[in-house]
């Protein structure tokens, strides 16, 4: 189905282990971000890209890392979890930077 | 820099009445301005947004805001609520001069009570 989709949906893990979160979209879109959500900060930004091996960091990347190697993926790796990066974290793609996001059904993390 | 406020953690309103969340944003260029809804457990939808041209923007399901440069406000308003309109609203803001790091703000949560 068209679309973007995120996976694993819910992830429990623990800290210091590596985590990779992936991103598909079926759509082409030549944008595509990562926010986490957290209560009482919304939606902040980790990393954007504008296409396949450009990126860029956005408000919170640190202890992320990201790669585009293709225009339709767009995984997340957190190098070493920590209880900080509890949250739920949502991907989204988007035709150019001044059109609507798209956004997946999210990925609930949590670090013990 | 850039940056959005949402003033109002929760919004209440009766059905049937009118509906306003507000939104005020800073950035150094020009603003490109987005509201989205959130629904229980699922991602954002897109409302609508402010690029350029006319200060009072129509979007989905009824709803409109209108883009105020002088008091750096884009406020989302419904002229009647739905009891189906409850739910998390935010307020996004991009400067023209950054090709991609859009900014939130932390939503605003709408009641509408039957």
């Amino acid at each position: 189905d068209a679309g973007i989709t995120q996976s694993p949906r819910y992830k429990i893990t623990e800290t210091g282990r590596q985590v990779t979160l992936m991103c598909h979209q079926t759509w082409s879109h030549s944008y595509m971000f990562w926010y986490r959500q957290d209560l009482g900060h919304g939606l902040r930004l980790i990393y954007y890209s504008a296409a396949a091996d450009i990126t860029d960091k956005g408000e919170v990347p640190d202890g992320y890392v990201v790669s585009r190697s293709k225009t339709e993926n767009f995984p997340l790796t957190l190098e070493s979890a920590t209880r900080s990066q509890t949250s739920v974290y949502f991907c989204a793609s988007s035709e150019s930077s001044i059109n609507e996001q798209f956004f997946g059904p999210g990925t609930r993390l949590t670090v013990l | 820099a850039q940056s959005v406020a949402q003033p109002e953690d929760q919004v209440n309103v009766a059905e049937g009445n009118p509906l306003t969340v507000k939104c005020t944003y800073s950035v150094s260029g020009n603003p490109y301005l987005f509201w989205y809804v959130q629904y229980p457990n699922r991602g954002l939808q897109f409302l609508l947004k402010y690029i350029t041209g006319d200060n009072l923007v129509k979007g989905s399901y009824g709803f409109e805001a209108e883009f105020n440069k002088s008091q750096t406000s884009f406020h989302l308003k419904k002229p009647s609520a739905l009891v189906s309109d409850s739910a998390l609203y935010f307020c996004a803001v991009r400067d023209s001069d950054s090709w991609g790091k859009f900014q939130f703000g932390a939503g605003t949560q709408v009641v509408v009570t039957p």
